[in-house]
């Protein structure tokens, strides 16, 4: 079956840190890869993207690219601010589809002043 | 824009009783779908509605089941409570099933069985 794996946290880090939280993932055929974010309080939300190999998916200074070879999608953000302080999850979905998601546990962030 | 809104936002039950959990999706989306997340398993998906129609469905025993009405709204029913049902339970809506349709959670409904 499909499954996800995330590094385990908490994460700490100071302001303007360099982010990875890596990830990565077992699948029958081709999914599409995602990062949800929930911020402290709220639901989660869409953070990122991929639907094919060598995608790369971006949004509010996150990046994370889909990488087949390596079955891995890790989330980097090169200058972490106190407000991106979170817990972020990985996740899969089958070919073609915006459900039925199979997430990874989760991992919290915290980013100091 | 009002997000998707769970009822109840908490709800403590017994063993062997049942309970139903409601979800109104965000105005226009037609595809809801239920997570389970727990400390143990994490987020693991329940099932999907479209257009009334359970489109996919999850590994959980059948004592889970879930509807979708004609305006989108879900529920979802577990009957015959166990404590391991204890857990937060996620209701997602998006406007259709592909992937230019992005998720939206809702912050859940606590159910604690006792």
């Amino acid at each position: 079956g499909n499954s996800v794996t995330q590094m385990e946290g908490p994460v700490t880090l100071s302001e303007e840190a360099f982010l990875t939280i890596n990830c990565t993932y077992t699948a029958t055929g081709y999914p599409s890869l995602f990062w949800y974010v929930q911020y402290p309080g709220e639901g989660l939300q869409l953070l990122l993207k991929a639907t094919k190999a060598d995608d790369k998916g971006s949004n509010k200074g996150f990046e994370a690219t889909y990488r087949k070879e390596t079955t891995s999608f890790h989330l980097e953000k090169g200058s972490v601010q106190v407000s991106d302080s979170a817990v972020y999850f990985c996740a899969l979905s089958p070919y073609g589809a915006n459900s039925k998601l199979t997430f990874g546990k989760g991992i919290t962030l915290s980013v100091r002043p | 824009k009002a997000g998707v809104t769970q009822t109840p936002r908490y709800l403590i039950k017994t063993r062997g009783q049942q309970v139903t959990l409601s979800c109104s999706p965000i105005s226009g989306h037609r595809s809801v779908s239920w997570y389970q997340q727990t400390p143990g398993q994490g987020l693991q998906f329940l099932f999907e509605y479209f257009s009334e129609t359970q489109r996919n469905k999850g590994n959980f025993p059948g004592r889970f089941s879930g509807r979708q009405f004609s305006n989108s709204r879900s529920e979802m029913n577990v009957s015959t409570l166990e404590l391991g049902d204890s857990a937060l339970y996620l209701c997602a809506s998006s406007l259709g099933v592909g992937l230019n349709s992005p998720l939206h959670f809702g912050n859940g409904t606590r159910l604690t069985v006792t």
